[in-house]
């Protein structure tokens, strides 16, 4: 069964304009956490941000913001006034508390945002 | 200032040819993982090792080994590849704290064409 589900598999946005990726999780534990990870063409992931389940405040760094909702399983990613740069697959994962460092990712969604 | 590095970033080898990819880093952490990434899918661990120990996963084909000599290195030899086995290639390290804390950092990935 699909622990992480990223039901938007690709979007397009003009540049400047705001996206949300969606990401719905199952929970199995009172403890866990997610994560974002974003993989530009050069293939690297790289970390964006990690939240654990105790700790529902969303948070915003820059031009990035998450909205983490318990009550609905779902941890949202937003990009305000999106730029080219952020053209990537970007991928929300989950760990258990239980099951150490397994990953569990979605499918991924991959962001084209077009100048 | 790379920390997480990964070696070749590119590799072609010839259908049932032996090949090692090589992981290195320099954050000193305890926790290397091996990830498999096909094209358009999400990345699918392995194996780790928590410090020494190895933990395989397990529906990883016996086809699949790692070494990890030392706390810097870890390789990946992929003993009889198949056409199925061509993909990204991902490493990726954690301090291997608390899962409260832990996060995992990749490396750039490589990619390998089996021919």
């Amino acid at each position: 069964a699909q622990k992480v589900t990223q039901a938007q598999t690709e979007i397009s946005v003009v540049e400047k304009e705001d996206v949300t990726l969606d990401c719905v999780y199952e929970t199995r534990d009172t403890t866990y956490y997610l994560f974002w990870y974003k993989q530009p063409p050069s293939g690297e992931l790289v970390f964006l941000i990690r939240r654990n389940s105790f700790d529902e405040q969303n948070e915003i760094s820059g031009r990035y913001s998450w909205n983490f909702q318990k009550s609905t399983s779902s941890f949202n990613f937003t990009i305000t006034a999106s730029q080219v740069v952020d053209s990537a697959v970007y991928f929300c994962a989950l760990i258990y508390s239980n099951t150490g460092n397994q990953f569990y990712f979605g499918t991924g969604t991959s962001l084209t945002v077009i100048p | 200032d790379a920390m997480v590095i990964q070696n070749p970033r590119y590799q072609v080898t010839q259908f049932g040819k032996p090949v090692t990819l090589s992981c290195s880093q320099t954050l000193n952490h305890n926790v290397m993982y091996w990830y498999q990434q096909k094209s358009s899918q999400a990345p699918k661990l392995l194996f780790h090792y928590y410090d020494k120990d190895f933990n395989n996963e397990a529906d990883t084909p016996d086809n699949f080994q790692s070494r990890r000599p030392n706390t810097s290195f870890c390789f990946l030899d992929i003993r009889s590849p198949g056409l199925g086995d061509a993909a990204m290639y991902l490493c990726a390290t954690s301090r291997g704290g608390e899962p409260s804390t832990d996060t995992q950092y990749f490396g750039p990935g490589t990619r390998l064409t089996v021919l």
